[in-house]
């Protein structure tokens, strides 16, 4: 079993729509949770970054964290074309070195 | 401030060439990482370097070694390519403390090996 899930599309949505994306993950060790949004040909820029259980609000993105259940999602509201691309979730533990990725989720917003 | 830095961006190699592909960073990050990115395969951990001095090898170590330089620098050979190293490769690195632990990454290298 992988240590991190993410279903890996294609989503498809019209503009406007809210977004949602998911992972799920099998290390109840995670403490630390990124989400990444990577445009074709670049590399993965850092979105939204949650320390533990809870909820995170910027702009138009909304991370969630359910240490509980092991999932973590990323909500777009008010979706825009400009938000096509990959999705890419990240976990990490307090211990040890290293990051664990989901294999990313391919989203297109249809004006 | 620039971020993290890799170079080339692209780059073709005959099977059996060596190269060097280099990333430097300017965020004063102590850990550093070289992942390998391939279709329906996702992001997967060549080599990294939690500090200056230190590499450890990942997921997917063979066929590569690695340098770390200073603190901003740590670059990745390939010493005889071979196409299964066709893919894109980032550098990334990271300040690994209690409050913090988000990675950064650079813009990558799109190389092919014939």
């Amino acid at each position: 079993q992988k240590e991190v899930e993410q279903d890996p599309g294609p989503l498809s949505v019209p503009e406007g729509a809210i977004v949602s994306l998911n992972c799920t993950y099998s290390n109840s060790a995670f403490q630390y949770f990124m989400w990444y949004r990577q445009y074709s040909r670049k590399g993965p820029e850092l979105l939204m970054y949650t320390y533990s259980s809870g909820n995170k609000e910027d702009g138009r993105f909304t991370a969630q964290v359910d240490k509980s259940s092991k999932y973590i999602s990323l909500f777009i509201r008010d979706s825009q074309p400009s938000d096509s691309a990959t999705y890419l979730c990240a976990m990490s533990a307090n211990t040890g070195n290293q990051f664990y990725f989901g294999t990313g989720t391919s989203l297109t917003v249809i004006p | 401030n620039a971020g993290v830095t890799q170079t080339p961006k692209f780059q073709v190699l005959k099977t059996g060439q060596s190269m060097t592909l280099q990333c430097a960073q300017d965020m004063n990050h102590n850990s550093m990482y070289w992942y390998r990115q391939d279709p329906g395969m996702g992001l997967r951990l060549i080599y990294y370097s939690a500090s200056e001095g230190t590499t450890d090898k990942g997921e997917v170590p063979n066929g590569y070694n690695v340098s770390r330089l200073n603190k901003r620098e740590f670059s990745l050979r390939l010493e005889s390519a071979a196409p299964s190293q066709t893919s894109v490769y980032f550098c990334a690195s990271s300040e690994l403390t209690a409050a913090r632990r988000e990675q950064y990454f650079g813009p990558g290298t799109r190389l092919t090996v014939t």
